[in-house]
């Protein structure tokens, strides 16, 4: 089974509008991250969100989390184009490694 | 702020040749990652390492792989024999605990020939 699996696997917006990215995952967590890279650079974690809380914040950023349905939504509120990026959610699994989903890829159009 | 470094940015190497990849974590953290990423594909997980050892592996981590600290600061990916299908973007992490948000360098790019 595969965990942290995003979608939708691609998302186009238009700047100003809110972008929401889902994430499910199949086994129990410690925690789950969300990161951002932009094409062909490195990631860069944007929120860690832990399996006892239920939603977390970032600026322009919300993280929600449901351990009961074992999966997490990234909300970003009044996109940027500059926002244009590919979205990953991992999770961290007891006695296991980082696992990280497909992505999502966010295109935020001016 | 702080930064993972990587060296070199980019890689070109002959098939069965071998590479060794360059990191530097962060000066205060104890757990060193290696992921890589395939041409539009997922982050995948190699290794991690704590303690002067292999902490997990995954399966991708087979025997032609090896990592090392050398000193304190450096944090070395080898690949013995390079094949084609190790092409990739590689990318050196590290965090201060092992639950710990990780912070990634900004990957090298190997490409096999």
């Amino acid at each position: 089974s595969q965990q942290g699996e995003e979608d939708p696997q691609a998302l186009s917006i238009q700047e100003g509008e809110n972008a929401t990215m889902n994430c499910s995952y199949k086994t129990s967590i410690n925690n789950l991250q969300w990161y951002r890279q932009n094409s062909g650079r490195g990631l860069v974690h944007l929120i860690l969100i832990r399996s006892n809380e239920r939603e977390k914040h970032s600026g322009r950023l919300r993280v929600t989390l449901d351990t009961s349905k074992k999966s997490s939504s990234l909300l970003i509120t009044a996109s940027r184009a500059a926002d244009t990026a590919s979205y990953f959610c991992a999770t961290y699994n007891y006695g296991q490694n980082f696992v990280f989903g497909p992505g999502t890829r966010l295109s935020v159009l001016p | 702020e702080p930064e993972v470094t990587q060296t070199p940015s980019h890689q070109v190497t002959q098939m069965g040749q071998e590479v060794i990849l360059h990191c530097v974590p962060i000066s205060n953290h104890l757990y060193f990652y290696w992921y890589r990423q395939i041409l539009g594909q997922k982050v995948e997980f190699l290794v991690s390492f704590y303690n002067n050892e292999i902490s997990e592996k995954s399966e991708i981590f087979d025997d032609q792989f090896s990592v090392e600290r050398p000193d304190g600061s450096n944090f070395t990916l080898k690949i013995r024999s390079t094949k084609l299908e190790d092409s990739a973007m590689y990318f050196c992490a590290s965090s201060f605990n092992r639950y710990n948000e990780q912070f990634f360098g900004p990957g090298t790019r190997l490409t096999v020939l």
